[in-house]
């Protein structure tokens, strides 16, 4: 089985603090995502990276920034936390065989807020 | 520009009858679609896919149609029992973009009444 663990579930942080959200994949997958879910507003894509140290901006980027020095790890940073980023933060995985863009697995998600 | 639309939020469906979600797309290169069911607190979970070259998939309980002249797509859970209780969300993407991306919906949450 696909595991995605992140690093927290739950997390309190300060506005103008600078947050980090690890995730992490055991698959070898390539790909790797991190959106954030809001009320109304679905599964919105932040950034995105199919191999090490690439990345690539996704629906909303603004705000955030992200590494990749390990394939296995995608790390998602909030440079200065605003109440606006209170949000539940997924990150999720998918392997490339081919073109075909392949199922995503996804972690349990960190639900983070922002006072 | 929401490219992949869920227009009913909320579905409530008898036990052991059938539950219908649909989905709408308006990008004409989308060719591949998923299907997730998501509990609260916790990761959506995979469901189902379709791509483009079929109009039906069928995987037990779960039926998932495609009609690419009407851009929409449809999940059948038949039957529907009270542990399918969840948010369900569609999602789309273009293969040929070589991005591996995914566009999700807004998702529609079901309650299924015991």
């Amino acid at each position: 089985d696909v595991k995605v663990t992140q690093s927290s579930r739950y997390l309190v942080k300060r506005t103008g603090e600078k947050v980090f959200l690890e995730c992490v994949q055991d698959m070898d997958h390539e790909n790797m995502f991190w959106y954030r879910q809001d009320p109304g507003l679905g599964l919105r894509l932040i950034y995105f990276s199919y191999d090490v140290k690439m990345k690539e901006k996704g629906d909303i980027p603004e705000g955030y920034s992200v590494s990749r020095e390990k394939k296995e790890r995608f790390s998602l940073i909030l440079e200065s936390a605003s109440t606006n980023q209170t949000s539940m933060y997924l990150c999720a995985s998918s392997v490339t065989l081919g073109w075909a863009p392949y199922e995503q697995y996804f972690g349990p998600g960190t639900r983070l807020t922002v006072t | 520009d929401q490219q992949v639309k869920q227009n009913s939020p909320s579905l409530s469906v008898q036990e052991g009858r059938i539950s219908i979600l649909n989905c709408d797309y308006t990008n004409s290169m989308f060719d591949y679609f998923l299907w997730y069911k998501k509990y609260p607190a916790e990761g959506p979970t995979f469901l189902i896919s379709i791509s483009s070259i079929k109009d039906k998939n069928e995987d037990g309980r779960f039926t998932v149609f495609l009609n690419k002249s009407a851009k929409h797509l449809s999940l059948h859970i038949v039957p529907s029992q009270p542990g399918d209780s969840a948010v369900y969300f569609c999602a789309a993407s273009d293969g040929t973009s070589g991005t591996y991306k995914y566009i999700f919906g807004t998702g529609t949450r079901l309650k299924v009444l015991a």
